[in-house]
């Protein structure tokens, strides 16, 4: 356990499905983040959250809908997702403004769009 | 275009070696660099963080350097073993610590 949980492990849904992926971190760090990992490729930001202000979006379709309604709290709302949304999807944490530090990461969501 | 470039074939060598991986990067002045460890199926583990100024870092049998120069770390890990055994992932930070980017990373495989 990295002081990172991310729900569920494993997700299955249909284009037409809404479902949320559900990040808790309990490091006291004052930022999450969203990454995308697909096969051969590399992490790709999705979306930050800054003392619970999202400063970072990275051009991502609006199919994706992020929430931090805490800082140890981040939630991913999806809807009318296309097969290429298949992946493992990331959250990680980190404490920002005391120098430079790692980021822990989560286990990931697996993530089937069929 | 910024980019992270790190070796996408496998590495493998004997246990008891060093393996050493590189981490390339262009049109990019990151102020930090790190490296993490990824295991299938699971998230990035963090491992080591080197800063602009700094030459190399140790921890254990890891050791980072970074040439701000040449624009490339290495990482390396002396005395391998197969539980090492996994990919490797470099990231640039460019200050702020809040936009952290990730190369493809490199598998490693020790065999015993």
């Amino acid at each position: 356990e990295t002081g990172v949980t991310q729900t569920p492990r494993h997700l299955v849904m249909g284009m037409t499905n809404k479902k949320s992926l559900k990040c808790e971190q309990h490091l006291g760090h004052n930022a999450m983040y969203w990454y995308k990992q697909s096969a051969k490729k590399p992490l790709e930001l999705m979306f930050v959250y800054n003392f619970k202000e999202q400063t970072e979006n990275n051009s991502v379709p609006s199919r994706f809908s992020p929430e931090c309604p805490n800082s140890s709290h981040l939630f991913l709302h999806l809807h009318t997702l296309q097969p290429e949304d298949s992946a493992l999807y990331l959250c990680a944490s980190s404490q920002l403004g005391q120098g430079a530090n790692g980021y822990t990461f989560g286990s990931g969501t697996r993530l089937t769009v069929v | 275009s910024q980019k992270i470039e790190q070796n996408s074939e496998a590495l493998n060598i004997q246990e008891g070696k060093t393996a050493t991986l590189t981490c390339n990067y262009t049109n990019y002045s990151p102020a930090y660099l790190q490296w993490y460890r990824q295991d299938p199926g699971r998230g990035p583990v963090f491992l080591l963080l080197i800063r602009e100024n700094e030459k190399e870092k140790r921890k254990e049998r890891l050791k980072v350097t970074f040439d701000t120069t040449l624009k490339q770390s290495l990482f390396h890990i002396t005395a391998s073993q197969p539980a090492d055994s996994a990919t490797y992932l470099c990231a640039l930070d460019p200050s702020s610590g809040d936009k952290l980017t990730f190369g493809t990373g490199t598998r490693l495989a020790v065999r015993p």
